[in-house]
């Protein structure tokens, strides 16, 4: 069964930096690109990035909400994707989802449960 | 940016109608195109992908097309089950984008 777990969340100052992991289980990890989505309480769906896998060359995409604030990263021996988000602003609070991206066709087929992120003061 | 504009925003439907809900893309694009469904406090969910595949284990009442710069969600007999809110989403182009969202409600 494919899992993705989200943990990492919480509250944090504005400026102030956070780490969020996504442990996966269920499927081989280095044949997929990863993708974190996020969304501001009441909010619709927000594309945060995404990281290819290695053998597309592992790069990254971001929006340009977060881009050079925020850096995904994935670590295949462990099994584990990471968005470290930073200089935290208040418009960042939101639920963030780690997804699973076919490599090929770069659909998001499975989202993790989401965690929750509270940027304030 | 391709910009996704969704409609409508919310419906009232009731168990066994048609429902339709359409996304207009400001850019011309044949495919790269998905739906999702989410339900309060739950992770959006693949229904639709590529247009019109369906994503195994959705049910066949669902199905997606498209019509020039418009893509179309169909539910053919709305279930109990089927009121939430749907996205759609195009993965054509950087940065992927999303559409603002149909609430499905009684």
């Amino acid at each position: 069964e494919v899992q993705l777990v989200e943990s990492g969340g919480g509250l944090e100052q504005p400026g102030r930096s956070l780490r969020l992991s996504c442990t996966i289980s269920g499927f081989i990890f280095g044949d997929y690109a990863m993708t974190w989505v996020r969304q501001a309480p009441g909010k619709g769906l927000e594309w945060v990035g995404f990281i290819k896998s290695k053998s597309y060359g592992g790069t990254t995409e971001y929006a340009a909400s977060v881009k050079g604030r925020f850096i995904i990263s994935r670590d295949d021996s462990k099994n584990i994707a990471y968005l470290q988000m930073n200089s935290l602003k208040a418009e960042d609070t939101a639920v963030y989802y780690c997804s699973r991206v076919l490599s090929s066709s770069y659909v998001i087929d499975y989202w993790g449960q989401g965690t929750l992120v509270t940027v304030s003061s | 940016d391709i910009q996704m504009t969704q409609s409508p925003s919310s419906l009232s439907a009731s168990v066994g109608d048609r429902v339709t809900i359409t996304c207009r893309a400001s850019q011309s694009f044949s495919s790269y195109f998905n739906w999702y469904q989410q339900k309060p406090g739950k992770a959006p969910k693949l229904l639709i992908y590529g247009v019109s595949s369906l994503q195994s284990g959705v049910p066949s009442r669902f199905s997606g097309s498209r019509s020039g710069t418009d893509f179309i969600l169909t539910i053919s007999s709305l279930q109990p089950e089927d009121f939430a809110t749907y996205y759609c989403q195009q993965n054509f182009r950087d940065p992927w984008t999303f559409g603002q969202g149909t609430k499905v409600e009684v």
